[in-house]
């Protein structure tokens, strides 16, 4: 079965304040997909990363994919109120398709 | 493009009837889906894979009987909660694959079983 730790389960910082969220495996995965859901609604897609060691760019939000394909990293700059929600990390290791979730990273973010 | 919508967004039954939820792709065609719940302050736990004109793919655990899921179009993916307990209530929601590895999610389906 493969895992996905994820990490911080909460974080709770004031607005401006930067931040880094990490998922780590020991399973190799062929992509990885990092969402947001707010309250009552389902996930949306923020970013797909497949290369190991890629860098994407979102606006504030960077997204890196480590070199062996187990890791990755979302770090918000100068975070905004906005930004509150659950992020996910989900890894892709081709069989069905199926993504392996993280535990999710629980972000408010204080005006 | 890739969305993917929900019906009901939020259900209400008495326990032992049954429930249907549909999934469907709006702009692209989606030879599998996927359906999720997810309980309060949780993350996603899969419980099935759809496939497009054949049975579905239980996760260990998920009553097989219990979720009745069809996936007879290229666009329509169905949950039916059969017998449903109060231990059903959960939040709902299905993926759809697009583009060979992403999965676009759905709004979620409150359902309350009281």
């Amino acid at each position: 079965t493969q895992l996905l730790e994820q990490s911080p389960q909460f974080l709770s910082i004031q607005e401006g304040e930067n931040l880094t969220v990490y998922c780590n495996s020991s399973s190799v995965f062929s992509s990885l997909q990092w969402y947001r859901q707010e309250p009552g609604e389902g996930p949306v897609l923020l970013v797909t990363v497949v290369t190991g060691g890629e860098v994407k760019k979102l606006k504030r939000l960077t997204f890196q994919f480590g070199d062996a394909r187990k890791d990755s990293s979302l770090h918000i700059t100068a975070a905004q109120p906005g930004d509150t929600g659950l992020y996910l990390c989900a890894g892709n290791n081709n069989a069905g398709n199926m993504l392996t979730f993280g535990g999710g990273t629980r972000l408010m973010v204080k005006p | 493009g890739a969305v993917v919508s929900q019906h009901p967004s939020r259900v209400i039954c008495k326990s032992g009837t049954s429930v249907k939820i549909e999934c469907r792709s709006l702009d692209f065609q989606a030879t599998t889906m996927f359906w999720y719940r997810q309980f309060p302050k949780q993350s996603l736990m899969l419980m099935a894979t759809s496939n497009e004109g054949s049975k579905a793919t239980y996760e260990q655990g998920v009553e097989k009987d219990k979720f009745l899921i069809n996936h007879a179009s290229l666009t329509l993916s169905t949950l039916t909660v059969t017998s449903a307990h109060p231990e059903d209530s959960s939040f709902y929601i299905c993926s759809a694959l697009s583009g060979g590895y992403e999965q676009y999610f759905g709004p979620g389906t409150r359902l309350t079983v009281t």
